[in-house]
């Protein structure tokens, strides 16, 4: 398997649920991004990880908890969430922080009911 | 702050050349970036320029005026397969290195 996976594809919760949004690289990159794409807006940067620390925070509320377990998976821990969060939840990853190019996975589609 | 602003959409006709304007500001500009996106799916990497002037890649070619605050993507010889949105995003230095994503551009190619 190559390039950059994402887990569920699709995924409906409740605002009381605890969920939890997984994504993998194959491609030995050390830079791990969470972006959210709500209709009509622009991706929004949300978590970036550099060789597994955490290096940006864009004021992103406490109910969305990253975790990067090594340099190939990054999870999206998800509680409490409000209705205003559904959205497409995509992972990226590229070799490092500041190189140029950033593979996206194919995206979480997120449905808070 | 960052504001990059793109057409909301486009249409053109199969076999013709569009072309996908992208303005930004941006505190520190470190390259700027053009993804496609078909519904659905992720964001692919197609051009990237940091400095002035065009790129050519095959059937898309993109331009830069950093002076400006000014890119654009160009499409020819149109193809079904060409209707997507296309994203303009802009490293900016002020924003740790990050990029900054503009709302995308819906292409619509018709027969």
């Amino acid at each position: 398997e190559t390039g950059v996976t994402q887990t569920p594809r699709h995924l409906v919760m409740g605002m009381t649920n605890k969920k939890s949004l997984k994504c993998e690289q194959h491609l030995g990159h050390n830079a791990m991004y969470w972006y959210k794409q709500s209709a009509k807006k622009p991706l929004e940067l949300m978590f970036v990880y550099s060789l597994e620390e955490r290096v940006e925070n864009n004021s992103v509320p406490s109910r969305f908890s990253p975790e990067c377990p090594n340099s190939s998976h990054l999870f999206l821990h998800l509680h409490t969430l409000q209705p205003e969060d559904s959205a497409l939840y995509l992972c990226a990853s590229s070799p490092g922080q500041a190189t140029y190019e950033q593979y996206f996975g194919p995206g979480t589609r997120l449905t808070v009911t | 702050g960052q504001n990059i602003d793109q057409p909301t959409e486009m249409t053109a006709t199969e076999g013709a050349i569009v072309q996908i304007n992208c303005t930004y500001q941006t505190s520190g500009f470190n390259g700027l970036f053009w993804y496609q996106q078909h519904a659905g799916e992720a964001p692919t990497f197609l051009s990237y320029n940091v400095l002035d002037g065009l790129e050519e890649k095959g059937r898309f070619s993109s331009f830069l005026s950093r002076s400006k605050g000014y890119s654009y993507l160009l499409l020819k010889e149109l193809q079904m397969k060409d209707s997507a949105s296309y994203l303009c995003a802009v490293r900016d230095l002020g924003n740790g290195q990050n990029f900054v994503f503009g709302p995308g551009t819906r292409l619509s190619v018709l027969p």
